[in-house]
Order: C-alpha cells, then structure tokens, then sequence
C-alpha cells in the first residue's frame, strides 16, 4: 500500500490546457517535494513545499500544501509539450533524506 | 559540476546470481540514499547512507543490502537475485542527510533478471 496516492494516473491534454494533479495521504508530512522524470533520467526536483496551507509558484507551475499536511496538488497552466513527463509527489515524515513516493501522473501534452 | 553517475546503465542477470550497482555522488555530498522504481510500486525507499553509516531503511529484505565509502562513493548489492528484482535502481545524493536539502538523482541502473 502506497503512503501517497496521486491522481489522476495518466493525462493527456492538448497544448494550452490547463490542468491539476493531485497527491493524497492519511499521513502527516514535515516536508513534501514535487518532481518531474522524463524517460531514461532520474527525477528532478521542481519544488518543496514545507508549512501548511503553503503556496509556491514556478513561472506556469503553482504548488500547493495542505492546511493539514497530508495532502498537495500541482496545477499547470496553458501545458506546453516540455511539460510531458512522470510527475511524482514524495513526503517526508521526518527530518532525515527518507521520503514516501507517490504513485506518479504520467502527463502527456500533444502540440 | 558532474552530476550523480551510476554505472552501469544497464544490466541483465539471471535468477539465484548477484549484482553490485554503484553510486558516485556529486562533489561534496556526503549523503547517499537509494530506491528502487518499478511500473507496478513506483519509487520506493531501499536505504540511506551518510559517513559510511547506514542511516535509514527500507522494507525489503536482508538480500539487498548496501555501504559508502570514505569518499562518499556508495554500492548496492542484491544477492539471490528474483525475477521480481528487475526494476530501476535510482541513487540520490545531496549535502546532508536532511529534507531540507535538495536531492540529485542519478539516471538509474536498469536492473534486468531473467
């Protein structure tokens, strides 16, 4: 059983769109990290997010933090094709490096 | 700077043999953690390495197991290899072992046994 579940598992959207993932827990996390993977590559760090209700922006990227901790989303505007790629949510319950994967969203955005 | 390197990039091995994967982590890092990712579990926690001691574990079992060097270069072993071992084998290294500091992932060891 995963700590942390991710929704949807697969998107395919159009240039332009907009859309949302989702990352769910029952669990507290101190810390939660979002990151993207492209084939053959290991993931990338897009963004950690560390207090409650915490909102970060990366230029067409807004990451959220539950009030809770236990929950995160990541919203895209207007996809681009760079944007393709296995996203993947990861909490942290601790202060050491261990951190719980999420299940992943594979976002494929068609030019 | 070189980012983290693990070699080799791919590996295929038959039941019951053994294999060793290494981790050379960037510059600097002296904490080295791994993971297993696979289609069906996704990236899962093996363990974590920081000045030659093993600082976290995962839950999987005594088979695999792992050490760093003074360099901070670290080595994964997996005995008695089972098909269900075929997956990517990630290392991640960064400066500290904390969460507040940022981890550099590897391109992975694609691990497959036959």
């Amino acid at each position: 059983t995963q700590l942390l579940e991710q929704s949807p598992q697969f998107l395919s959207i159009q240039e332009g769109e907009n859309l949302t993932v989702y990352c769910n827990s029952s669990s507290v996390f101190s810390s939660l990290q979002w990151y993207r993977q492209e084939p053959g590559e290991g993931p990338v760090l897009l963004v950690t997010v560390v207090t409650g209700g915490e909102v970060k922006k990366l230029k067409r990227l807004t990451f959220q933090f539950g009030d809770a901790r236990k929950d995160s989303s990541l919203h895209i505007t207007a996809a681009q094709p760079g944007d393709t790629g296995l996203y993947l949510c990861a909490g942290a319950r601790g202060t050491g490096n261990q951190f719980y994967f999420g299940t992943g969203t594979s976002l494929t955005v068609i030019p | 700077k070189a980012g983290v390197t693990q070699t080799p990039r791919y590996l295929i091995k038959t039941r019951g043999q053994q294999v060793t994967l290494s981790c050379s982590p960037i510059s600097g890092h002296r904490s080295v953690s791994w993971y297993q990712q696979t289609p069906g579990q996704g990236l899962q926690f093996l363990f974590e390495y920081f000045s030659e001691t093993q600082r976290n574990k995962g839950n999987f079992p005594g088979r695999f197991s792992g050490r760093q060097f003074s360099n901070s270069r670290s080595e994964m072993n997996v005995s008695t290899l089972e098909l269900g071992d075929s997956a990517l084998y990630l290392c991640a290294s960064s400066l500290q072992p904390s969460a507040k500091n940022i981890q550099y992932f590897g391109a992975g060891t694609r691990l497959s046994v036959l």
